[in-house]
């Protein structure tokens, strides 16, 4: 059964970088899509970006919004992905959720359908 | 890119069916086969309950249905059960081949 696991830093100050990652267990890391999405405390879901790692491609698309600021890699070795958002300020406080894009069983990708979910990390930017 | 447009709230009795609505555009909804829909409880991760606007992941209950028409997707819960009531998001993938989700729907079972 995959598992998402997350973690990072839950508390920075303005114009600091949220840096968070995620570890996937049990499951094929190089087969899929890796995204980042985030929730504002009572507010609805904000897709970050992506990571392909399909055939190991490693290309990454972001959200225009927060293109400037973001920047998605990954560690094969470790079965791992990370998010890096530079000078946060306090609209950026939210739970951030690693998610995994889902294929179907022939291996057809649906690019705004992620099936495993981390368990999330609440950031808040606060001075 | 915008959010795409749901009802804040909809409401229904045990048993009962309800429907949620997503509206976007022809850059999206419109645009494409390519519409989810995720169940959100309190303090948990989105669970996907549809995808592919009407495919339902393994596991899924079939009381969960998707369909779409032009630029309104929507989705509807037959026989509703007490553990339905969640929050309720769709999502789209878009022209600029971006994701966006839409504001959230509070669904409750009376």
């Amino acid at each position: 059964q995959v598992q998402l696991q997350q973690w990072g830093a839950g508390l920075l100050k303005p114009s600091e970088t949220l840096s968070l990652t995620c570890a996937v267990y049990g499951g094929s890391f190089s087969g899929y899509y890796w995204s980042w999405i985030r929730q504002p405390p009572g507010k609805g879901l904000e897709w970050i970006g992506e990571i392909n790692e399909i055939n190991h491609s490693g290309s990454t698309n972001y959200n225009p919004s927060l293109k400037s600021r973001v920047t998605i890699s990954v560690d094969t070795s470790k079965n791992q992905f990370s998010l890096k958002l530079t000078s946060v300020t306090a609209a950026d406080t939210a739970v951030y959720y690693c998610a995994r894009g889902h294929r179907d069983s022939s291996g057809y990708y649906y690019p705004d359908a992620f099936d495993i979910w981390g368990q999330g990390t609440m950031v808040t930017v606060s001075s | 890119q915008s959010a795409l447009t749901q009802p804040a709230s909809v409401s229904g009795s045990p048993g009962q069916s309800i429907t949620i609505s997503c509206t976007g555009t022809s850059s999206d909804v419109g645009g494409y086969n390519y519409v989810s829909w995720y169940q959100q409880h309190p303090g948990k991760a989105p669970k996907l309950m549809i995808y592919d606007v009407t495919s339902r992941p393994s596991g899924v209950s079939n009381r969960f249905s998707g369909s779409k028409s032009g630029n309104t997707a929507s989705l509807t819960i037959s026989g509703l059960q007490a553990e339905d009531e969640a929050d309720y998001y769709c999502s789209s993938y878009t022209s600029s081949t971006t994701v966006v989700f839409g504001g959230g729907t509070k669904l409750t079972v009376l």
